[in-house]
């Protein structure tokens, strides 16, 4: 039972463009979302997160929308950049162990 | 900002060997350290999750005889593979929870563990 889905395995967006990421979870308990970007035979790097009792959060290029009602959230990237080229995993918390979207691969094209 | 290592980035190993993965906080105190595998072109699988002082709580599935952890301090723990076999190639990372509550998990750069 996969309790976060990332639904697109892969995104293509032209440079300087909106990136736009999506993450459905199904368990309403979840109280606190994050997303992190990977290069290969790397680490996870921590992007963003969001808290359920908002509803956005922005970072310079990066937003976070959250949906509770439509267990939905959002990573928008704007402008994208070459160096956004990476795969981008959403998860939530629960009872202190990250619950892990399957990614999306990003890819920004020149 | 908040740095975890990873020790070694890559081993190649001979089956039937153990080989230990360091995992530190470098310039904070983790209570808890959690360890993942990833598989080819998957998602990150939790292991294990490992509090400093106490016994390790494994995820079903994972052999706690055969990944053996250890989390002698705030900022080091290990992953241990104990008589690896070819299956048990693959890349593994820790993460480390800051003390104090925050829900955010700061990553080590991941090893690559190819056993021969």
């Amino acid at each position: 039972d996969q309790q976060v889905k990332q639904n697109s395995p892969s995104l293509s967006v032209q440079e300087g463009r909106i990136s736009i990421l999506n993450c459905d979870y199904t368990n309403s308990m979840f109280d606190y979302f994050l997303w992190y970007k990977k290069y290969p035979a790397e680490g996870p790097t921590f992007l963003i997160s969001i808290s359920s009792i908002k509803d956005k959060n922005e970072d310079g290029r990066f937003t976070v929308f959250l949906n509770k009602s439509a267990k939905h959230l959002s990573l928008h990237i704007v402008p994208s950049q070459p160096g956004d080229s990476a795969v981008y995993f959403c998860a939530a918390y629960s009872n202190y162990q990250l619950i892990w979207g399957a990614g999306t691969k990003l890819i920004i094209k020149p | 900002g908040a740095v975890v290592s990873q020790h070694p980035s890559r081993v190649i190993c001979k089956s039937g060997t153990s080989v230990k993965i360091e995992c530190r906080s470098l310039d904070f105190q983790a209570t808890t350290m959690f360890w993942y595998r990833q598989f080819p072109k998957k998602s990150l699988m939790l292991m294990a999750t490992s509090n400093e002082g106490s016994k390790a709580t494994y995820e079903q599935g994972v052999e706690k005889d055969k990944f053996l952890i250890n989390h002698a301090s705030l900022t080091l723990s290990t992953l241990t593979v104990t008589s690896a076999h070819p299956e048990d190639s693959s890349f593994y990372i820790c993460s480390a929870m800051l003390a104090g509550g925050s829900y955010e998990q700061y990553f080590g750069p991941g090893t690559r563990l190819t056993v021969t």
